[in-house]
């Protein structure tokens, strides 16, 4: 079986730069989550998709921030003018009947 | 006052002891409770979730839920040094789709 894949793993990038951030789901998971984490806090919600529909979206995700799904597969994360705020793990979930959400592992952004 | 409060610990347990950890929840409209091990640099990977009062055990770990107290706790029995990681707790409300997270509690398991 396999797992949530994210691309890239790692990735730093200069203030004020775009970066964009992919997810692969479980193979047949409808639901998709994208969430941030910062160093010694724990996960906070930033999108949610099922299917290819954004059906909730969090304060946090400011306008700088874009997220898709367009086939229902796999996701992206766009971040635009990146901010040193933004230096943090991204991470997606997927879900699909059940309500237990499967991490992928992460990409890890750093702004210079 | 958060919405998902967990104490940061270090909590330190000797080697083949029981980690107790706790987590509180402000949302009456919880309904789903999980628990996530993430080790240092890692994501997190989900442990157990429980969904009625009562509890449930899966090998080592048992997660007990109190939804009238607004609690949900997870022993982890016969510690060992791999089992040291933070553990976060998590809940879903019953009309929503997202997690809302704890900040994790650290564990350390002494040899």
């Amino acid at each position: 079986d396999t797992g949530v894949s994210q691309d890239p793993r790692h990735k730093i990038t200069k203030r004020g730069q775009n970066v964009t951030f992919r997810c692969d789901p479980i193979s047949e998971h409808n639901r998709l989550y994208w969430y941030r984490q910062t160093l010694g806090q724990g996960p906070e919600f930033l999108t949610y998709f099922q299917n290819e529909a954004q059906l909730e979206k969090s304060r946090l995700l400011s306008d700088r921030f874009s997220a898709e799904r367009p086939k229902g597969s796999f996701s992206t994360l766009e971040i635009q003018r990146t901010e040193q705020g933004d230096s943090a793990m991204y991470l997606c979930a997927s879900t699909g009947k059940s309500y237990e959400q499967y991490f992928g592992p992460g990409t890890r952004l750093t702004v210079t | 006052q958060k919405e998902v409060e967990q104490n940061s610990g270090p909590l330190s347990v000797p080697e083949g002891a029981i980690a107790s950890l706790n987590c509180t929840y402000s949302d009456r409209g919880s309904q789903s409770f999980f628990w996530y091990r993430q080790y240092s640099g890692k994501s997190p990977e989900l442990i157990m979730f429980i969904y009625s009062n009562g509890d449930k055990e899966d090998g080592r770990f048992t997660a007990q839920l109190n939804k009238a107290s607004q609690y949900v706790s997870l022993l982890i029995r016969d510690s060992q040094p791999s089992d040291s990681a933070t553990y976060l707790c998590a809940v879903k409300r019953a009309a929503g789709n997202k997690l809302t997270f704890g900040g994790g509690t650290r564990v350390l398991v002494k040899p």
